[in-house]
């Protein structure tokens, strides 16, 4: 099992531009996470499924939208890229409720 | 432990010491408590975690104390390796209105010493 993959690892935007960030899961994992990391500031949740064809906001979604449309797969979109959305980003998924999460490698953005 | 603030907290230790990192978590309704270790450049990995039922829980090499009185978790490393050097968080699982959302404490930094 590969796990948790992340495409791509890093990416270079001008302000303005938009990206998609592709998370693949192969555990059949029904939750899915996006999070940003931010230096002394921790992981701050985007968005995230509890199963395919959800999605929720979470702690800091403005500026980004996500899609689940197969279980395996959870797309983190920016349509007009910040340069205050220059962060390492992290897909995660776990199971089932009270388990825990299974993260990939991350996605270093940078936004110029 | 964990603080509020742009820096890191750090604890350093010798190998083969004994490491304790500290962790406040904010919900009294958090029921569920996860450890992750990250390494440079890579994502968060599970150490280990512990139910609010329970007060104490041991894994290889790691303990991890919840202590609901206070909202205070810890997690005491023994014999600390070179090899442990990384990042440590502590998560709280909470439910606003279902579904656990993994919240994250700043992390500590473990530097550890030959």
């Amino acid at each position: 099992n590969a796990g948790v993959t992340q495409t791509p690892k890093f990416r270079v935007l001008k302000t303005g531009q938009s990206m998609t960030l592709l998370c693949a899961q192969d555990m059949n994992h029904e939750y899915m996470y996006w999070y940003r990391q931010d230096p002394g500031m921790g992981l701050r949740l985007i968005h995230y499924s509890v199963g395919e064809g959800t999605t929720a906001k979470g702690e800091v979604p403005d500026g980004y939208n996500v899609s689940r449309l197969k279980k395996q797969n959870f797309l983190l979109g920016l349509e007009s890229a910040a340069p205050s959305q220059t962060s390492v980003y992290f897909c995660a998924s776990k199971d089932r409720e009270g388990s825990p999460l299974h993260f990939g490698n991350g996605t270093r953005l940078t936004v110029t | 432990g964990e603080s509020v603030g742009l820096h890191l907290p750090t604890l350093s230790v010798q190998e083969g010491d004994n490491s304790i990192i500290n962790c406040a978590y904010s919900n009294s309704a958090s029921d569920y408590f996860i450890w992750y270790k990250q390494e440079s450049g890579k994502g968060p990995q599970f150490i280990i975690d512990i139910r609010s039922n329970m007060d104490k829980r041991q894994g290889q090499r790691v303990t991890v104390l919840l202590n609901k009185t206070v909202k205070h978790l810890s997690l005491q490393i023994a014999a600390t390796q070179p090899g442990d050097s990384a990042v440590y968080f502590c998560a709280e699982n909470i439910r606003p209105g279902g579904s656990y959302i993994p919240t994250f404490g700043r992390g500590t930094s473990l530097i550890v010493h030959p």
